[in-house]
């Protein structure tokens, strides 16, 4: 297996404009995180799906925020309209069920997301 | 709530064991401890986690100490590769993750 696939690796836009952020997981696995990272707040969980629902959105920073996993293989992070604090790196995880209670997660290799 | 107490920095000799420790006093008796690494401009990689025994894999060992307060890392033969920031959780009330700041691993040649 490719591992988890994000698109695309690195993204610049202008504020207000939307940006998506897309993964693919690995394949079987049940479970899909969303993860920003930024060096004032570290790493941190927005959202996770478990079957294509999504289970805790607490994360989610704001209502610009919103994410979607229409099937098993394909989610995407979209941020509309984008302001230059979403800057950051943003890293996609999934994790098979057997593992979750072990919260073993495999991590893409993210998308840098530069809002000017 | 088990959060977790990292020292923020540490230096390895190239080929020497590297031992990080981390503090976990607040995790449950049913918790596990996770151990990620991060490399520079790449994602979180997992390595290894345990309940109370001691673990070893390819990568790593695991010490968790017999009050399971507190756990070691072991990278046995470190190499310049190695250096990453190396995270230690359990996990989050909810049973969410939390990354936290981690150690600063720098492998020294």
């Amino acid at each position: 297996d490719a591992g988890v696939i994000q698109s695309p690796r690195h993204e610049v836009t202008e504020m207000g404009q939307e940006v998506t952020l897309r993964c693919k997981p690995i394949s079987g696995h049940d479970y899909l995180f969303w993860y920003r990272q930024t060096m004032m707040r570290g790493l941190e969980l927005l959202i996770y799906f478990n079957n294509n629902v999504p289970i805790d959105d607490s994360g989610m920073p704001e209502d610009r925020f919103s994410a979607k996993m229409p099937n098993a293989s394909f989610s995407t992070l979209k941020i509309q309209p984008s302001e230059p604090r979403d800057s950051a790196v943003y890293f996609c995880a999934s994790s098979p069920r057997t593992a979750w209670a072990k919260n073993i997660q495999y991590f893409g290799a993210g998308t840098r997301l530069s809002v000017l | 709530d088990a959060k977790t107490t990292q020292p923020p920095s540490m230096d390895c000799a190239e080929g020497r064991a590297a031992n990080l420790p981390c503090n976990h006093s607040t995790i449950s008796g049913n918790e596990y401890v996770y151990w990620y690494r991060q490399i520079h401009s790449q994602g979180p990689q997992y390595i290894i986690h345990g309940l109370k025994n001691n673990e070893t894999n390819e990568m790593a060992s695991l010490i968790i100490t017999e009050d399971r307060k507190s756990s070691t890392l072991i990278l046995p033969h470190a190499t310049l590769r190695d250096t990453a920031v190396y995270y230690c959780m359990g996990p989050d009330t909810g049973n969410q993750f939390y990354f936290g700041t981690g150690t600063s691993l720098t492998v020294i040649p």
